[in-house]
């Protein structure tokens, strides 16, 4: 079945860069996203990739996707302590109705 | 203005007890969905409507009920609530579904505490 895999935990410090993986089993799968979910709030959308593209840059958001090895990256440049959340992977399933989510990796920003 | 909103943002309430979560968006989607996010964070479809007829109806107890009086509503209802109910749960709306893109936008949550 379809399923989204992530590691759960990144610690980093304020000016470094975050990678955060993320791999999917569905080799059909047409977008794949990127969520943000702050303590205590709902998700927000960070970014998406369709399937037929390798990379999408959107300002200091680079979303990597190797379609070969079902695997998606997230990197946040000069990360800051306001980008300590979980970011949510997640697939469109083969019905294109919802979204399959990952566990989430929590993201932990030291000054 | 509030996209997907929500109500009540905080439900507490006690084992056995009938519940309902409204939610209702703004957006003039036509598709909108449930999700449950458990105590470890993790985030699972329930149910997802296009244009007020259930498309998705995941592995979710018939206690849960969604209702959809109209495009702009998805209201759940939940029979004898149970402790294993006790989450935070989503709505979402999306353009349309199995389209071309599926960007979904999320309410602020409504976290059930069932005791």
């Amino acid at each position: 079945g379809e399923d989204v895999e992530q590691s759960l935990f990144l610690s980093v410090r304020e000016g470094d860069s975050s990678v955060i993986n993320c791999t999917y089993t569905d080799s059909s799968s047409t977008y794949l996203y990127w969520y943000k979910q702050e303590p205590g709030a709902g998700l927000q959308l960070l970014t998406y990739i369709f399937s037929n593209m390798d990379m999408k840059q959107d300002q200091r958001l680079t979303v990597l996707l190797n379609k070969k090895d079902k695997h998606l990256s997230l990197r946040i440049a000069d990360t800051q302590t306001g980008d300590s959340a979980i970011y949510f992977c997640a697939e469109l399933n083969q019905a294109g109705t919802a979204l399959i989510f990952g566990k989430g990796t929590t993201l932990s920003v030291s000054s | 203005d509030t996209a997907v909103s929500q109500t009540p943002k905080y439900l507490v309430t006690q084992m056995g007890n009938d519940k309902s979560i409204k939610c209702e968006q703004n957006l003039g989607h036509d598709t909108m969905y449930w999700y449950k996010q458990d105590s470890k964070k993790f985030l699972k479809i329930m149910f997802s409507y296009n244009n007020k007829e259930l498309i998705i109806n995941e592995t979710v107890p018939n206690r849960f009920s969604p209702k959809s009086p109209d495009k702009a509503h998805l209201n759940l209802h939940i029979n004898s609530l149970e402790l294993g109910d006790s989450a935070v749960y989503f709505c979402a709306s999306s353009q349309d579904h199995g389209g071309t893109n599926n960007e979904q936008f999320f309410g602020p949550g409504t976290r059930l505490t069932v005791l």
